[in-house]
């Protein structure tokens, strides 16, 4: 198994510029979290899905932040317009079912905004 | 906020046991205690996960109080490869997941 993937690796962008990153979880598993983490405020949940439904957005810092996913291989966490706060590494993960915290972590997306 | 709190940082001798501990007094009786690691610039990793009784698995032993107000991970044989920030959580169904800044342990040849 490949585990969690998530693209890009790196970004690095601009002010005012829309970022998305991706996330493909592992075949089979149900439920799908993104987090940010910073120096400042540790590691963050942000939204997490199951069953492709979101449960729990209460983590998104405000409007600019959407995440989504179509299908149960896919979810993408898009920021519109970015700002230099949003500089962070953002994590991906996914768990077998939603009553676990036996959650699987991508390798993260490590976003630079300018 | 986290629920569990641990001690910022540890050392420890390679090749000798490391006691990571954590205190969730506020812990409720059907939330489970769980470890997780952070490698530097890698996402975090389960280790372990636990209710009432002890645990064992390949990487590490979890030992749990008989009151559940706290627990401690056990790394038998740190390496140096064990170096990192040891992530103590707790919760149920539903809940938030909240990380702590944890312990970063540091593996010492």
């Amino acid at each position: 198994d490949a585990g969690v993937i998530q693209s890009p690796r790196h970004e690095v962008t601009e002010m005012g510029q829309e970022v998305t990153l991706r996330c493909k979880p592992i075949s089979g598993h149900n439920s799908l979290f993104w987090y940010r983490q910073t120096m400042m405020r540790g590691l963050e949940l942000l939204i997490y899905f199951n069953n492709n439904v979101p449960i729990d957005d209460s983590g998104m810092p405000e409007d600019r932040f959407s995440a989504k996913m179509p299908n149960a291989s896919f979810s993408t966490l898009k920021i519109q317009p970015s700002e230099p706060r949003d500089s962070a590494v953002y994590f991906c993960a996914s768990s077998p079912n939603q009553g676990t915290r036996e959650q699987f972590f991508g390798p993260g997306t490590r976003l630079t905004v300018l | 906020d986290a629920k569990t709190t641990q001690p910022p940082s540890m050392d420890c001798a390679e090749g000798r046991a490391a006691n990571l501990p954590c205190n969730h007094s506020t812990i409720s009786g059907n939330e489970y205690v769980y470890w997780y690691r952070q490698i530097h610039s890698q996402g975090p990793q389960y280790i372990i996960h636990g209710l009432k009784n002890n645990e064992t698995n390949e990487m590490a032993s979890l030992i749990i109080t008989e009151d559940r107000k706290s627990s401690t991970l056990i790394l038998p044989h740190a390496t140096l490869r064990d170096t990192a920030v040891y992530y103590c959580t707790s919760g149920n169904y539903g809940q938030n997941f909240v990380f702590g800044p944890g312990t970063r342990l540091s593996v010492l040849p």
